[in-house]
């Protein structure tokens, strides 16, 4: 099946610990994105990435990380999180750059 | 600065009438628009999409109307059905910029289709 997995789905940290939210994709996709999903403010992409090993800035970058070593694979990184990085957490996946972007199922993080 | 706004945060419907939802941008940049929806517990879905050059599209019951001029496009949803109920997102974005993958999303507005 045709899909984008997130792991985990839910996350329930401490402030400063740093942790990685997994993101696959199993339909080749060129391009792969991560957003952030806030009551009031809808859908904000934090980064993306065209291919292996090029990755660009979205729209709220600061706090994450993220890498592309694999096609298939999109993780991101919080190296030492803050309460105000609670969030649903999408990662997404298109074909090519006019392409519809799959979604994944979302991680709920909770930074405490 | 919000470039994509949904106004209405809820919308509640008849079965069988018609939905519509609304978005408004500020960027002019944008030279397409997409409508992702949304259930609890799973990641949007694409729905329907449209072109800055067009001004209408339709996908079976659902139809994007796009007015440049006013910077507002609608999704009109006939007939409503219980399971068209989810959140409904809007979205912008320009070809040059990133194509479909930069895209700038609304808040989002929540459809309740009633029986």
């Amino acid at each position: 099946e045709a899909q984008v997995t997130q792991n985990p789905r839910y996350l329930i940290t401490v402030t400063g610990k740093k942790l990685t939210v997994t993101c696959s994709q199993n339909m080749n996709h060129e391009y792969m994105s991560w957003y952030r999903q806030d009551p009031g403010l809808g859908l904000r992409q934090i980064y993306y990435s065209m291919n292996v090993e090029v990755t660009d800035k979205g729209d709220v970058p600061e706090g994450y990380k993220v890498s592309r070593k694999e096609k298939r694979n999109f993780p991101l990184i919080l190296e030492s999180p803050s309460p105000n990085q609670t969030s649903l957490y999408f990662c997404a996946s298109s074909f090519g750059r006019y392409n519809e972007q799959f979604f994944g199922p979302g991680t709920r993080l909770t930074v405490l | 600065d919000q470039q994509v706004k949904q106004n209405s945060p809820s919308l509640s419907v008849q079965e069988g009438r018609i939905s519509i939802l609304n978005c408004d941008y500020t960027n002019s940049m944008f030279d397409y628009f997409l409508w992702y929806k949304k259930y609890p517990a799973e990641g949007p879905t694409f729905l329907i999409s449209i072109s800055s050059i067009k001004d209408k599209n339709e996908d079976g019951r659902f139809t994007v109307f796009l007015n440049k001029s006013a910077k507002h496009l609608s999704l009109h949803i006939v007939p409503s059905q219980p399971g068209d109920s989810a959140v409904y997102f809007c979205a912008g974005g320009d070809m040059f910029s990133g194509g479909y993958n930069k895209l700038i999303f609304g808040a989002g507005t929540r459809l309740a289709v009633h029986p």
